[in-house]
């Protein structure tokens, strides 16, 4: 089974800043999510992470404002820049098992204030 | 990508076997259907997967129907640690996994 941790767990940020959630998975995988998860709200898919290509961004976000890197098959990052209080939400990786199962990090809770 | 739709909200006391449909009306050919349950501050963890008829493993049951536009998830005689949101989305084909709203579970004492 994979299992993924994701640094930090938890921020408390100041708007205009920007911040950087790691994720690390145990084996390689072709691809990775992210997810952004506001409060009471369902998980909205953020964007792809292809290792060796430029990230696939879903409608309504922007490498400009989430810019992803994804430098090897188990590894990749998030960024929130220039942050305002409506992107406190919690933020997670996700992969696929070979069974066709998500597995899940354990979020990164952003609060900006 | 496969739209779901799930009832936003259900109440179950404890003992009680509680069964969610999910509409998935244009879920692909290779699709299958996964449910997931969430509690709170934690990410969605994998219940059951199925592609058509019946699937059950050691936590609930997944009853697909011939045509494949809905499936419900069976939770036998739940619990209090049931309390939970699920989701259902289809996956595996089209590998852009989607979540719809979940239906929040409420189990009473």
């Amino acid at each position: 089974s994979a299992v993924i941790s994701q640094k930090p767990s938890r921020d408390i940020c100041q708007r205009g800043t920007s911040l950087t959630i790691q994720c690390q998975v145990d084996s390689q995988v072709t691809m990775m999510f992210w997810y952004r998860q506001q409060p009471g709200q369902s998980l909205t898919l953020i964007a792809t992470a292809n290792q060796g290509s430029e990230a696939t961004y879903e409608s309504g976000f922007v490498i400009d404002k989430f810019p992803i890197s994804r430098p090897n098959l188990t590894f990749s990052t998030l960024t929130v820049s220039n942050m305002s209080p409506e992107d406190s939400s919690i933020y997670l990786c996700s992969v696929f098992r070979d069974t066709g199962e998500l597995f899940f990090g354990e979020g990164s809770r952003l609060t900006v204030l | 990508l496969a739209k779901t739709t799930q009832p936003i909200s259900m109440d179950s006391y404890e003992g009680q076997e509680v069964n969610i449909t999910c509409s998935h009306n244009n879920i692909a050919t290779n699709d299958y259907i996964t449910w997931y349950q969430q509690f709170p501050s934690q990410g969605p963890r994998f219940i059951i997967q199925g592609y058509k008829t019946k699937v059950t493993n050691e936590v609930a049951s997944l009853f697909i129907p011939a045509d494949r536009k809905s499936s419900t998830l069976s939770l036998p005689r739940v619990s209090l640690s049931d309390t939970a949101v699920y989701y259902c989305l289809g996956s595996g084909g089209s590998y852009i996994p989607t979540f719809g709203r979940g239906t929040s579970l409420i189990v009473h004492p």
